[in-house]
């Protein structure tokens, strides 16, 4: 079975604090996604990647960055929490090829005071 | 990008079948039809997909109408463990999944 591990189930914050969300893969995927998730908002991608040092900006890029070093391992980087940051950040990965089979982990969620 | 149309919520007998509609009239031709769910405070879980014709696997059967502007996802025998927020989402290999308000199911014991 497809594995994706996030670093942290739930996490605390404050304002202007550097913030980093990690997620693993053990499936050898070349396609890694961040998400956040927010009550009536449904999911929106904040970043993807399709390689290592590979990314592509999603729909609510703004106020974060993300790394790729090692293509089991993607970063989300959170330069200087805001509290409207405060969400569900779910982390998927999928194989090369088209599929929109996602393979999601389990969700941090960050709440920044 | 096609739109759905799902009901908001829908309850089951535990044991009995689950039958979640989704109406997507939009969809392209190269447009799969994907279902996840998402049980409370867990990330979403991939359950099945198809193109035309209809799928079956361990965990769900997916029923899709000829013209394509329809799709039903059956869960035959359902149980507690299967109340969940259940998504229909079309998909087409671009990575860009967009999850809707989805069909909150409840299974009742």
């Amino acid at each position: 079975d497809v594995k994706v591990t996030q670093s942290s189930r739930y996490l605390v914050k404050r304002t202007g604090e550097k913030v980093f969300l990690e997620c693993v893969q053990d499936m050898d995927h070349e396609n890694m996604f961040w998400y956040r998730q927010d009550p009536g908002l449904g999911l929106r991608l904040i970043y993807f990647s399709y390689d290592v040092k590979m990314k592509e900006k999603g729909d609510i890029p703004e106020g974060y960055s993300v790394s790729r070093e090692k293509k089991e391992r993607f970063s989300l980087i959170l330069e200087s929490a805001s509290t409207n940051q405060t969400s569900m950040y779910l982390c998927a990965s999928t194989p090369r090829g088209g599929t929109d089979t996602q393979y999601f982990g389990p969700g941090t969620r960050l709440t920044v005071l | 990008d096609a739109k759905t149309t799902q009901p908001p919520s829908m309850d089951c007998a535990e044991g009995r079948a689950a039958n979640l509609p989704c109406n997507h009239s939009t969809i392209s031709g190269n447009e799969y039809v994907y279902w996840y769910r998402q049980i409370h405070s867990q990330g979403p879980q991939y359950i099945i997909h198809g193109l035309k014709n209809n799928e079956t696997n361990e965990m769900a059967s997916l029923i899709i109408t000829e013209d394509r502007k329809s799709s039903t996802l059956i869960l035959p025998h359902a149980t507690l463990r299967d109340t969940a927020v259940y998504y229909c989402i079309p998909g087409a290999g671009s990575y860009q999944l967009t999850f809707g308000k989805g069909t909150k199911l409840s299974v009742i014991p």
